[in-house]
C-alpha cells in the first residue's frame, strides 16, 4: 500500500518570503498522481497543485510550485512571495492511475502552515 | 454555485445511536467519496461511489454504510455511534472516477460522539 509522509509538523514564514514544504511517498507504481491541497481555517479544502508522475517538468499555479524528485519519491511544495492568506494546512497526497484505484487519495498527516506579518 | 453540501455542519451523538451526514452534489459528478479527517492522521477514505447504484469501501469502512440510489446525493450512515467516530468528515465529488481528477471537497461536518 503506498504511504505518504508530512515530516513537518508545523511551518512558519514571514510575510513576502519563500517557504517550502516536504512530503515523501513510498509507491512501488512507476505512473501515478501527487497532489498538494490547502486547508485555511474554514475547514474547505482546496486543490493547490497537481502532478502527474510521467511529467518531467515541475508544475506551477503562480505563486506555488512543486519540486518533484521521482527517483527520491519526494514531492515537496513551494510557496514564493507567501501572502497571509497562505495560513492554512496543507496536505500532500498520493493517487494511483486507473485500475481499480478509482479517484481513492492517500494523504499525508498535514503541515500547518503560519504567516507572520 | 453550491458545488458540494455537506448537512449538518456539527453533531453531537450519544454512544449507540444513529444518524445520517448527508452529502449532494450539483454538478452531475460522477464520483463521489467520504472522508474522515483526524489530527495527526490526515484524511482516510471511509466509502466511494463510482456512480449511482455502485459502492465500495475504502481504508476505514467499519461503522458505516452508504448507499448513491441518485447521481447527487450519497449519505453516509452511522449505525451505532462509537466515540472512536468523533472526527471532522469531509464528501468528495469528481467528474469521473479517474484517479487525476479535482476533487471537490463539501465544507465537513464535525462530529463528537460521547
Amino acid at each position: 500500500a503506498q504511504t505518504v509522509t508530512q515530516s513537518q509538523p508545523e511551518m512558519s514564514v514571514q510575510e513576502a518570503e519563500t517557504v517550502t514544504l516536504s512530503c515523501t511517498y513510498d509507491t512501488s507504481e512507476s505512473d501515478y498522481y501527487l497532489f498538494w491541497y490547502k486547508q485555511p481555517p474554514s475547514r474547505q479544502m482546496i486543490l493547490v497543485i497537481r502532478q502527474e508522475a510521467y511529467k518531467q517538468q515541475n508544475a506551477t499555479e503562480n505563486r506555488f510550485s512543486v519540486n518533484f524528485q521521482k527517483a527520491a519519491k519526494s514531492f515537496s511544495l513551494k510557496i514564493s512571495d507567501s501572502q497571509l492568506g497562505d495560513a492554512a494546512m496543507y496536505f500532500c497526497a498520493y493517487s494511483s492511475p486507473g485500475g481499480t484505484s478509482y479517484g481513492k487519495l492517500t494523504f499525508g498527516q498535514g503541515t500547518i502552515l503560519t504567516v507572520h506579518p | 454555485n453550491a458545488g458540494v453540501t455537506q448537512t449538518p455542519k456539527f453533531q453531537v451523538l450519544k454512544t449507540g445511536q444513529s444518524m445520517t451526514l448527508q452529502c449532494a452534489q450539483d454538478m452531475n459528478h460522477e464520483y463521489m467519496s467520504w472522508y474522515r479527517q483526524d489530527p495527526g492522521m490526515g484524511l482516510r477514505l471511509i466509502h466511494y461511489s463510482v456512480g449511482a447504484g455502485i459502492t465500495d469501501q475504502g481504508e476505514v469502512p467499519n461503522g458505516y454504510n452508504v448507499s448513491r440510489s441518485t447521481t447527487e446525493d450519497f449519505p453516509l450512515r452511522l449505525l451505532s455511534a462509537a466515540p472512536s467516530q468523533t472526527s471532522v468528515y469531509f464528501c468528495a465529488s469528481s467528474r469521473t472516477y479517474a484517479t487525476n481528477e479535482k476533487l471537490f471537497f463539501g465544507s465537513g461536518t464535525q462530529l463528537s460522539v460521547l
